[in-house]
């Protein structure tokens, strides 16, 4: 069962412009959500977070939306740049960071 | 500050064999989770080792099994491999001692299991 769900497979966006990610989940028990950034080849890299008494955190271009009420976040990335492309996942706790829940990834493509 | 590393970095492997998977934790951490990634999926969370005890697992069978050094490194053991342990398997490296825990990521190490 799917708790974490990223609908959109791939977002293709110009260079200097915002990317938008988002994120669905359905348990009400998450606390804490993560953004990590993914490379083929590499690892996930952790990006930003927000924890569930907050619903904006803000880190240079890059902003997470948190809207509980809908189940619901979102990653902007503004202005988005050609390095920036790369599979995007969304990760959900029910413990301040315990045991991630993934979306299936979103693939983002910024073009020059 | 040395990162989450990993090894191997690639493993080929039989049906009904065994493999041991090895992590390295980042300095100053004291948690490591394991994590299995399927073909097109995310990361599905396999167990959680804190202070050499296991802090937890996901739904996975008895025979995905783990440990924790005094030097927090870890392992990860498979036995009885199965074609569908074919992934990448993930490392990830956290503290316990503050609010909230955000867990760092290792390359990973990629199984074929044929």
């Amino acid at each position: 069962d799917q708790q974490v769900k990223q609908n959109s497979p791939s977002l293709s966006v110009q260079e200097g412009r915002i990317s938008i990610l988002n994120c669905d989940y359905t348990n009400s028990m998450f606390d804490y959500f993560l953004w990590y950034k993914k490379y083929p080849a590499e690892g996930p890299t952790f990006l930003i977070s927000i924890s569930s008494i907050k619903d904006k955190n803000e880190d240079g271009r890059f902003t997470v939306f948190l809207n509980k009420s809908a189940k619901h976040l979102s990653l902007h990335i503004v202005p988005s740049q050609p390095g920036d492309s790369a599979v995007y996942f969304c990760a959900a706790s029910p413990n301040s960071g315990y045991a991630l829940n993934f979306g299936k990834g979103t693939s983002l493509l910024v073009t020059p | 500050e040395t990162g989450v590393t990993q090894s191997p970095t690639h493993l080929i492997k039989t049906r009904g064999q065994q493999v041991t998977l090895r992590c390295s934790s980042q300095s100053g951490h004291n948690t490591v989770s394991w994590y299995q990634q399927a073909l097109g999926q995310g990361p599905q969370f396999i167990f959680q080792y804190y202070r050499e005890e296991e802090n937890g697992r996901g739904n996975f069978p008895p025979r995905f099994s783990g440990l924790q050094f005094p030097n927090y490194s870890s392992e990860l053991n498979v036995n009885a491999l199965e074609l569908d342990d074919s992934a990448l398997y993930l490392c990830a490296s956290s503290t316990k001692d503050r609010v909230q825990e955000t867990q760092y990521f290792g390359p990973g190490t990629r199984l074929l299991v044929l």
